[in-house]
């Protein structure tokens, strides 16, 4: 079965804090994907990465980075938390040129920030 | 840029169907997504459609797009209350992001 781990379910930060968001894919996916999710506001793209070391911002990057040093791990910074960013972030992968088939989700990761 | 719209609520009775609609607006989408997430949970695609059939029927579900109109449905024969969860609409072409839709919550009343 193809995994999309994250390793932190949930998580409640300070804010101005920094935290990090791990997400690891087992299925050797060139793509890679942060989104957070919001009620009424659904599904909106942070950052994605198509390889190793590169990144693209999505819709909404301000407040947030990511790294991608291997090729298996996509992780989500939030270099100074702030109470906007308590929301459910979800990675997600999928094979280099392939359609919305593929695209496995992680379980998702809750941060609340106080 | 794309857009995906969705009602953001749906309730029905067990037993009946059900069905969410969805309109987009990017007409060189390729396909055309219906994702389900149940509660505490990531993202399950459930179906999807090419962008030049008008329907896909896959046991309980039937996916009907209307791309002159660029609208999309997911139906749901004799829904079930496993089958509460929020419904997301997805639209894609090539290898940039889904574009997803807010997400419709389906509630079934036993």
């Amino acid at each position: 079965d193809v995994k999309v781990t994250q390793s932190s379910r949930y998580l409640v930060k300070r804010t101005g804090e920094k935290v990090f968001l791990e997400c690891v894919q087992d299925m050797d996916h060139e793509n890679m994907f942060w989104y957070r999710q919001d009620p009424g506001l659904g599904l909106r793209l942070i950052y994605f990465s198509y390889d190793v070391k590169m990144k693209e911002k999505g819709d909404i990057p301000e407040g947030y980075s990511v790294s991608r040093e291997k090729k298996e791990r996509f992780s989500l910074i939030l270099e100074s938390a702030s109470t906007n960013q308590t929301s459910m972030y979800l990675c997600a992968s999928t094979r280099q040129g392939a359609l919305g088939n593929t695209i496995y989700f992680g379980e998702g990761s809750w941060l609340t920030v106080v | 840029g794309e857009d995906v719209e969705q009602s953001l609520f749906l309730s029905v009775r067990e037993g009946d169907s059900s069905v969410i609609n969805c309109t987009y607006t990017d007409s060189s989408s390729t396909y055309l997504y219906w994702y389900k997430q149940e509660p505490g949970a990531g993202l399950q695609l459930l179906t999807y459609i090419f962008s030049n059939m008008d329907m896909k029927q896959d046991q309980r579900l039937t996916v009907l797009l209307n791309k002159k109109d660029k609208h999309l449905s997911l139906r749901i024969a004799d829904t079930q209350t496993g089958d509460s969860a929020i419904y997301f609409c997805a639209e894609g072409s090539g290898n940039t992001p889904l574009v997803f839709g807010k997400g419709t919550r389906l509630s079934v009343i036993a």
